[in-house]
């Protein structure tokens, strides 16, 4: 089985550039998260999914950013404009079920 | 915020040595407590989902206890590998789909 992919893995952008990130789930996975992962500090959820529906984006910068998933399947997390402070791991998990989560690799950002 | 934290936040340790690291959180409404292993330029991989206080867990040299009436859980490695060097990261669960999770603990292995 498939795990999580995300792409790209890695991003280097100037400040004020738009970015985008895009996530593919496992398949069959209704439920998807888009996590921010900055230095020294643990993943906060920034948006989640339960098939198209975002059920929870309390955390989602809403000034620069935005998060859409089409057909209940991929996502695509976009960021315009870039911040310096933008610079972090961005991490994709989907699940099936309560309680468990699968991970992506994460795509690294880092904006100059 | 439900705040997790962990400690140490980085740790040495030599080959063959083990190890343990905690994992805090507040007690009320709990559900579940997560252990996650990232090692760097990979995925996030789930190690073990507890439930119960008093839960115990073991895969291979790394085991997990869990507390939930104090509100902790305590992650072990028996003889420390090269290939256990990873970041630990701890989650707690308030329902099954909301994860709070801890700054994690850098673990390296020195041959």
């Amino acid at each position: 089985e498939a795990g999580v992919v995300q792409s790209p893995r890695y991003k280097i952008i100037e400040k004020k550039q738009p970015v985008a990130f895009w996530c593919n789930p496992i398949s069959g996975h209704n439920t998807l998260y888009w996590y921010l992962q900055n230095l020294g500090q643990g993943p906060e959820l920034l948006i989640r999914y339960e098939n198209e529906e975002a059920v929870d984006d309390s955390q989602l910068p809403k000034d620069r950013f935005s998060a859409e998933r089409l057909k209940g399947v991929d996502s695509t997390l976009k960021i315009q404009p870039a911040e310096l402070g933008d610079s972090a791991v961005y991490l994709c998990a989907s699940s099936f079920k309560l309680n468990e989560q699968f991970f992506g690799p994460g795509t690294r950002l880092t904006v100059l | 915020i439900l705040n997790v934290e962990q400690s140490p936040q980085s740790l040495h340790v030599q080959e063959g040595d083990s190890t343990n690291f905690t994992c805090s959180f507040p007690s009320s409404n709990f559900y579940a407590l997560h252990w996650y292993r990232w090692e760097t330029a990979k995925s996030p991989e789930a190690l073990f989902v507890m439930t119960l206080n008093g839960d115990e867990k073991k895969k291979g040299r790394i085991s997990a206890t869990l507390n939930t009436k104090e509100g902790y859980s305590y992650l072990y490695i028996k003889g420390s590998q090269p290939e256990d060097s990873a970041t630990y990261l701890c989650a707690r669960t308030k329902t099954g789909n909301q994860f709070y999770f801890g700054t994690g603990t850098s673990l390296t292995v020195i041959p």
